[in-house]
């Protein structure tokens, strides 16, 4: 079992639309990060949290520590929010170093 | 502010061949991780470096190294290619640790093993 695990893979939506990708992991974490990443590669930082939620612009992330699962939400939803929505989980090691480990991704098209 | 850059961004290889990716970090930013991502096994953590020490290190071969300068510019070594060794290669700096600091992402090398 991976130790961060997100659904839906794929997810397909109608503009205006209200989308949620979730996200579960097993290990103890820093922090969670939601990554965004455009055709062609490029990875954009969404939001970084360690507890309670956060909002910007059209985006909300929530995360639950006690249950190990975290929320992306996408209100209003637009064309231009198709991209891969990749969840990451930051960890301190032992020797001072940290990591981060990542899901899958969620695919999300969003059809005009 | 400029952002994280990477060079070269595309770069074709045979078999056997050694390549070195550079990136350079926000102005600032101590932390450079590096990251592969395959179509077949998603983002994995390579490296992380901070203040010029590997602090970290992913379940890579050793043919895969890496170092950081004094300023913060990192570079990774990959030698001996193999064909599964295509792949987008990523960097991404931060002021502190990537575990709990903001992640800023380069552009990406794009390498190719033939």
């Amino acid at each position: 079992k991976n130790e961060v695990e997100q659904s839906p893979q794929n997810l397909t939506a109608q503009e205006g639309e209200f989308i949620t990708i979730n996200c579960s992991y097993s290990v103890g974490i820093s922090a969670l990060h939601w990554l965004q990443q455009h055709p062609g590669g490029g990875i954009v930082s969404l939001f970084m949290l360690s507890s309670g939620k956060k909002k910007h612009g059209r985006l909300i992330a929530t995360i639950n520590i006690q249950e190990k699962h975290s929320s992306l939400h996408i209100t209003a939803s637009h064309p231009r929010d198709s991209a891969v929505y990749i969840c990451a989980v930051g960890r301190l090691g032992e020797t001072s170093g940290s990591r981060l480990t990542f899901g899958e991704g969620t695919q999300l098209t969003v059809n005009p | 502010k400029a952002g994280v850059t990477q060079t070269p961004r595309y770069l074709i290889k045979t078999r056997g061949q050694q390549v070195t990716l550079s990136c350079s970090p926000i102005s600032g930013h101590r932390s450079v991780s590096w990251y592969q991502q395959t179509p077949g096994q998603g983002l994995q953590f390579l490296f992380e470096y901070f203040s010029e020490t590997q602090r970290n290190k992913g379940n890579f071969p050793g043919r895969f190294s890496g170092r950081q300068f004094s300023n913060s510019r990192s570079e990774m070594n990959v030698s001996t290619l193999e064909l599964g060794d295509s792949a987008l290669y990523l960097c991404a700096s931060s002021r502190e640790l990537a575990g709990a600091d903001t992640q800023y992402f380069g552009p990406g090398t794009r390498l190719t093993v033939l």
